[in-house]
């Protein structure tokens, strides 16, 4: 059965600094997805990572993927307080972007 | 600004009472998909359909979850008989279904229901 976990699950930060969000899973996969939820919101697309050392940027946020360690990390760099949000990566189980197992989501919040 | 979209956006039933969800996936998307977030549980895919036809619903409880799509631009999730422990926020969420590498899921903004 496939595992996803993040790290952490709620991350308090302030506006300005900078932190990581770790993406651990348990099997192989060549595709992996972060999406944003804003609170009662839907998910928003992010990143789609598709191959050993893919490297994506938007803004202030910067994933990465690593398919031997079976990590994916998500950089914010010089957080504002409209990166607050849950944060979710998701494994592909077929390559089709089909079945996808999402984590368990990191709750950021930026303050002032 | 092509989007999903999902009918209702709340409902409130009481234990029992049929629950039909429903979802128009984006326009020239042909796989659908059923997911259901709870704080303990997190999201969870339910069920998905490629060209109408059911590909996986082993996540979906078989005794009272049933999902369909009776055309092209229509999924529905119904639950019946619904109990307390269905209360969740569903999403629906649509893709191309090629297999492409830029390729994702467009989520819907979900039903949020409380069984009474």
């Amino acid at each position: 059965e496939l595992k996803v976990e993040q790290n952490p699950l709620f991350l308090s930060m302030q506006e300005g600094k900078n932190y990581t969000i770790y993406c651990n899973y348990s099997t192989t996969s060549d595709r992996l997805y972060w999406y944003r939820q804003d609170p009662g919101k839907s998910l928003e697309s992010l990143f789609v990572l598709l191959s050993n050392g893919a490297v994506k940027q938007e803004g202030r946020l910067m994933a990465s993927l690593d398919t031997k360690a079976r990590l994916s990390t998500l950089h914010i760099t010089a957080a504002v307080h409209d990166l607050s949000a849950t944060y979710f990566c998701a494994v592909d189980r077929t390559g089709t972007a089909s079945k996808l197992t999402f984590g368990t989501g990191t709750r950021l919040q930026v303050t002032l | 600004d092509a989007r999903v979209t999902q009918t209702p956006r709340h409902k409130v039933t009481e234990m029992g009472q049929e629950v039909t969800m429903r979802c128009q996936p984006i326009l020239g998307h042909n796989t659908v998909f059923w997911y259901r977030q709870t704080m303990m549980q997190g999201l969870e895919l339910l069920a998905y359909f490629r060209n109408r036809a059911p590909l996986d619903d082993s996540g979906m409880p078989k005794d009272r979850f049933s999902a369909e799509m009776p055309d092209a631009t229509l999924a529905t999730l119904k639950i019946q008989p619904s109990e307390p422990r269905d209360s969740a926020v569903y999403f629906c969420a649509s893709g191309l279904g090629t297999g492409a590498p830029e390729e994702t899921q467009y989520f819907g903004p979900g039903t949020r229901l409380l069984v009474l």
